[in-house]
């Protein structure tokens, strides 16, 4: 299967704790790009990446999370000291050009 | 913000019927528009796109109107079929660059 995966697809942790999440984009896609979305809402745009340039980041990206692209292929999102506000599916996307965005089953997210 | 805006939560239409699917946006940077179709437990997965040079986009039972100058497009899904049940989302992006989307709206085509 060549589209977009995401692990985990599931993560329950403590307030406070770490969560990384990783994203594997289609293989000749150059952009990536995380969304988060809660229930009731679209996904809201994260940030996104161009190869391993990091091109936009979202007011809604606070300093607890960061994105990395290191290689230009997969992407890590982590956040720190989480909170029950970030409890969300965190989906990504990627793409080649000016087509459309694929995206990944996304990673559910539930702070306790 | 909310720059892109889908005011029916949802919809229910007949099988056979016409399903009509509606999306207001407010920036005038928006150039490329798309909808996308989410089933439970999924991501989106890409229906149909339309850009802003064009007033409509027809791919088999679905077809993208878009008038610039209300800023409004809608998704028409002729004939309907309860297969087509699912959350439905309106997306917008200036330049191809990162995409707005709108809250969906939820269609349940009933047999």
């Amino acid at each position: 299967d060549t589209g977009v995966s995401q692990d985990p697809r599931h993560k329950i942790t403590k307030r406070g704790q770490n969560v990384t999440f990783r994203c594997d984009p289609i293989s000749e896609h150059n952009r990536l790009y995380w969304y988060r979305q809660t229930l009731g809402q679209g996904p809201e745009f994260l940030t996104y990446f161009q190869n391993e340039a990091q091109l936009e980041k979202s007011r809604l990206l606070s300093d607890r999370f960061s994105a990395e692209r290191p290689k230009g292929s997969f992407s890590t999102l982590e956040i720190q000291r989480t909170e029950q506000g970030d409890s969300a599916m965190y989906l990504c996307a990627s793409k080649a050009g000016e087509h459309e965005q694929f995206f990944g089953p996304g990673t559910r997210l539930t702070v306790l | 913000d909310q720059q892109v805006k889908q005011n029916s939560p949802s919809l229910s239409v007949q099988e056979g019927r016409i399903s009509i699917l509606n999306c207001d946006y407010t920036n005038s940077m928006f150039d490329y528009f798309l909808w996308y179709k989410k089933y439970p437990a999924e991501g989106p997965t890409f229906l149909i796109s339309i850009s802003s040079i064009k007033d409509k986009n027809e791919d088999g039972r679905f077809t993208v109107f878009l008038n610039k100058s209300a800023k409004h497009l809608s998704l028409h899904i002729v004939p309907s079929q309860p297969g087509d049940s699912a959350v439905y989302f309106c997306a917008a992006s200036a330049s191809h660059n990162d995409m707005r989307f709108g809250a969906g709206t939820r269609l349940t085509v009933k047999p």
